[in-house]
């Protein structure tokens, strides 16, 4: 199958600081990206949609200030949280859209101190 | 609002075994449902899917089935081997395809026993 690689693959920040993350589909052209978010023993939920080279559609209750998407090229999205709290500590995963299914990134740990 | 809903987080089965995992959905407009299988700290992998113009799709091991008047789908390993110890995940989107916006279910965890 095709290959999505996320970096990095787990960060450790100050609160207020942001963090960046990068989702790349490795052998393909992704024109849709989605970033989602996962809690301790819940389900994945939606937070945005990515297109390249245009605004990214973000679902109900995810701010977009401060959850930040870039969708630069065919094969990179970027998720930056911006001044990141403690509540903001979850595992994010990112999908590419390819020509059969959607392809998951391994996933984002990140921890706000 | 749960509309992907996985009422079992967990079940247990022994090797050799058929392990049945479920999923009930509410919204009317899912036409295309996913599973997946998930390691901790990494990204799902997708299995198999069905659209729903169909009641079952079978791969390998694996089976799905659709029962759209109950809102209801199963997903059938035969037989469970120990590496299918994981967290399952169905999904659902609607517009046909899985290349749009998944809502995915709490995920049930699979033990199996050697």
């Amino acid at each position: 199958g095709a290959v999505v690689s996320q970096h990095p693959s787990r960060v450790i920040c100050k609160s207020g600081t942001s963090v960046k993350i990068e989702c790349r589909s490795l052998d393909f052209q992704a024109t849709t990206m989605f970033w989602y978010r996962q809690f301790p023993k819940k389900s994945l939920m939606l937070m945005a949609t990515s297109n390249e080279g245009s605004k990214a559609t973000y679902e109900q209750g995810v701010e977009k200030d401060k959850f930040l998407i870039n969708h630069a090229s065919l094969t990179l999205s970027t998720l930056t949280v911006t001044s990141a709290h403690p509540e903001d500590s979850s595992f994010y995963i990112c999908s590419a859209a390819g020509e059969e299914t959607q392809y998951f990134g391994p996933g984002t740990r990140l921890l706000v101190l | 609002d749960q509309q992907v809903k996985q009422n079992s987080p967990s079940l247990s089965v022994q090797e050799g075994r058929i392990s049945i995992l479920n999923c009930d959905y509410t919204n009317s407009m899912f036409d295309y449902f996913l599973w997946y299988k998930k390691y901790p700290a990494e990204g799902p992998t997708f299995l198999i899917s069905i659209s729903s113009i169909k009641d079952k799709n079978e791969d390998g091991r694996f089976t799905v089935f659709l029962n759209k008047s109950a809102k209801h789908l199963s997903l059938h390993i035969v037989p469970s081997q120990p590496g299918d110890s994981a967290v399952y995940f169905c999904a659902a989107s609607a517009g046909g395809t899985s290349y749009g916006k998944l809502t995915f279910g709490q995920g049930t965890i699979l033990t199996v026993h050697p």
